[in-house]
């Protein structure tokens, strides 16, 4: 079945450093891939996605590029800030049958100033 | 102007009660979910209705029984509470057709349950 894993947090950054969370895939045929923020106490936010591969999906200085390959999609921050610090969920969708996200576990990102 | 809107926020019970939470889009989405997220953060999916029509039912037990009653809506109800039901619940849309399909999905707020 469809799996997605995850680094497992928490990551413990100072401002301003870069950040790299790893995520691969298992998957049959082409799943759309997305990354979402949970801030403390607070929904799931949708933070950026990739519908195809070698698609870079962007928002907020977070990037993440759908490496078919490599099934990843490993999401990378130039300069984190103390208000980046939340839980980040890797997951994915299949564009048929099941439509339901399946996520990662979750990595917790903590951002000291 | 929520888009996906729960309720309770929060919700604290005894043991062996019944509980339902409710969950509103207004999207215009044509499928909705609830899922599960455990104390360590792990999200599962647990119920999809699409266009009222239930498409996924996770092996949950029958305990939790999703109605929804019109697209707009999917409530959970939980009978016989037990300890191992506390978590927080998340409702989520998504469209699946024309400009609506674009396939993230949207989630409400969570309501945490609290079981003593």
């Amino acid at each position: 079945g469809d799996s997605v894993t995850q680094m497992e947090g928490p990551v413990t950054l100072s401002e301003e450093a870069f950040l790299t969370i790893n995520c691969t895939y298992t998957a049959t045929g082409y799943p759309s891939l997305f990354w979402y923020v949970q801030y403390p106490g607070e929904g799931l936010q949708l933070l950026l996605k990739a519908t195809k591969a070698d698609d870079k999906g962007s928002n907020k200085g977070f990037e993440a590029t759908y490496r078919k390959e490599t099934t990843s999609f490993h999401l990378e921050k130039g300069s984190v800030q103390v208000s980046d610090s939340a839980v980040y969920f890797c997951a994915l969708s299949r564009a048929t049958g099941r439509r339901a996200l399946t996520f990662g576990s979750g990595t917790r990102l903590q951002v000291q100033p | 102007d929520t888009a996906v809107s729960q309720t309770p926020k929060y919700l604290v019970t005894q043991m062996g009660n019944d509980k339902s939470i409710k969950c509103e889009q207004n999207l215009g989405h044509d499928t909705m979910y609830w899922y599960k997220q455990d104390s360590k953060k792990f999200l599962k999916i647990m119920f999809s209705y699409n266009n009222k029509e239930l498409i996924i039912n996770e092996t949950v037990p029958n305990r939790f029984s999703p109605k929804s009653p019109d697209k707009a809506h999917l409530n959970l109800h939980i009978n016989s509470l037990e300890l191992g039901d506390s978590a927080v619940y998340f409702c989520a849309s998504r469209g699946t057709s024309g400009a609506l399909g674009t396939g993230e999905l949207f989630f409400g707020e969570g309501s945490r349950l609290t079981v003593l």
